[in-house]
Order: C-alpha cells, then structure tokens, then sequence
C-alpha cells in the first residue's frame, strides 16, 4: 500500500494558463476525491468519482474545472484560464466503497498551485 | 447543510499534559465523524471516526474522541501530549443520507511545549 501519490507537488504558473494535476489513488480503491484547501481554512469538497463515474460536483467547481478519471484509476483536474484566485493546494482522497459500510477517505500529499 | 465548527484557532499545551480538541457539528440526518491531522507541507493524515456503536472512539497515536450527541460534539483528547503531536487538526462530518462528501471544520492548531 502506496498511499495517494499526486503530482505535481508544485505549481507556478501565469494568470490565463491552463494547468493539469494528476492524482493516482491507493490500488482498489473504487472512488477518489477533490479538494481544495485554501491558507488558514479547512478543506473544501470539489468532486468525487465512484469507479470512472464522476458523481458530485460541488457548485465551487466552475466551468473552468474540469475532473476526469477515464479509467477508474487515476485522475486528472485541469483548471482552464486560471485566475489568481485559483492559488490553494489542490487535495486528492481515496477509499473503498463496500455497500452498507462507511469508507474512510485517506489523502495525498496535495498540490501547491500558486498563480502569478 | 451539514457543517463544523472548531472554535480554537490554536490549543498550548504543555508536554504531558492532557490535550483537548474541540468540534461541533451540525447535521440534519446522522452523522459520521472524522478527525485527520495535518504536519507541515503534507496532507490530511486519518485519525479516527465514529460510525456508531460505543461513544468513545479510539484511534492513532493514543488519540481518542468522544461523541456526544445531544451537545452535537467529538472532541478530540489525548492524555499525555507529546511534542511531536505539534500540528493542524480538523474535524470533519459527513451526513449519512446525504452524499459522501466529508464537510471540515476550519482547523485548530496544536503547540506542545516541551
């Protein structure tokens, strides 16, 4: 058991840009999240997947976000024409969903989007 | 809506002694409730939860929280603080019937003197 690797752990880039974070979750875990956690505040949900389904999108998520996850496994988040709002760390969790249980969602390590 | 809140930004404690965590929640079905804490430049590290069952949950690290339901609170306590327990705590709820999304509290930061 790897933990939920995300890369990359830093990101720099100029208002306007388009950016792509990755986020490969633990192996057999069947659904994966987003969040997104800003300085000196919790985390906040953005998305989750069950299996390549994309389930939930909460209304933070604008036009400009865009989640995929095409094969169950790993998943993208692309931010499009990014804004200088946009600078938090970009949180991915995992579980394992069985029926009638609750998961534990477990997270990686994040990513840093800074724009400039 | 479900939400959480924790209301201290920041807990002193001195090494040894006895650590406390504050959470309330609010929820319109039942809930379920999470601590996670998280070090330096790294991510949400699980503690514990209550699903239901016996009110005291414990968990990692010799951590342990208390539901309460009829305060609408699971504090988080450890006996004897450590310094190395030096970090950001958050609380979190999900609601049973109404998704799986995990709603966090805005985080309490822990200082253990040595």
């Amino acid at each position: 058991d790897t933990g939920v690797s995300q890369n990359p752990r830093h990101k720099i880039t100029k208002r306007g840009q388009n950016v792509t974070f990755r986020c490969d979750p633990i192996s057999e875990h069947n659904r994966l999240y987003w969040y997104r956690q800003t300085l000196g505040q919790g985390p906040e949900f953005l998305t989750y997947f069950q299996n390549e389904a994309q389930l939930e999108k909460s209304r933070l998520l604008s036009d400009r976000f865009s989640a995929e996850r095409p094969k169950g496994s790993f998943s993208t988040l692309e931010i499009q024409r990014t804004e200088q709002g946009d600078s938090a760390m970009y949180l991915c969790a995992s579980s394992l969903h069985r029926q009638g249980a609750s998961d534990t969602q477990y997270f990686g390590p994040g990513t840093r989007l800074t724009v400039l | 809506a479900q939400s959480v809140a924790q209301p201290e930004d920041q807990v002193n404690v001195a090494e040894g002694n006895p650590l406390t965590v504050k959470c309330t929640y609010s929820v319109s079905g039942n809930p379920y409730l999470f601590w996670y804490v998280q070090y330096p430049n790294r991510g949400l590290q699980f503690l514990l939860k209550y699903i239901t069952g016996d009110n005291l949950v414990k968990g990692s690290y010799g951590f342990e929280a208390e539901f309460n339901k009829s305060q609408t609170s699971f504090h988080l306590k450890k006996p004897s603080a450590l310094v190395s327990d030096s970090a950001l705590y958050f609380c979190a709820v999900r609601d049973k019937a109404a998704g799986n999304k995990l709603t966090f509290g805005g985080g309490t930061r822990v200082l253990v003197k040595p």
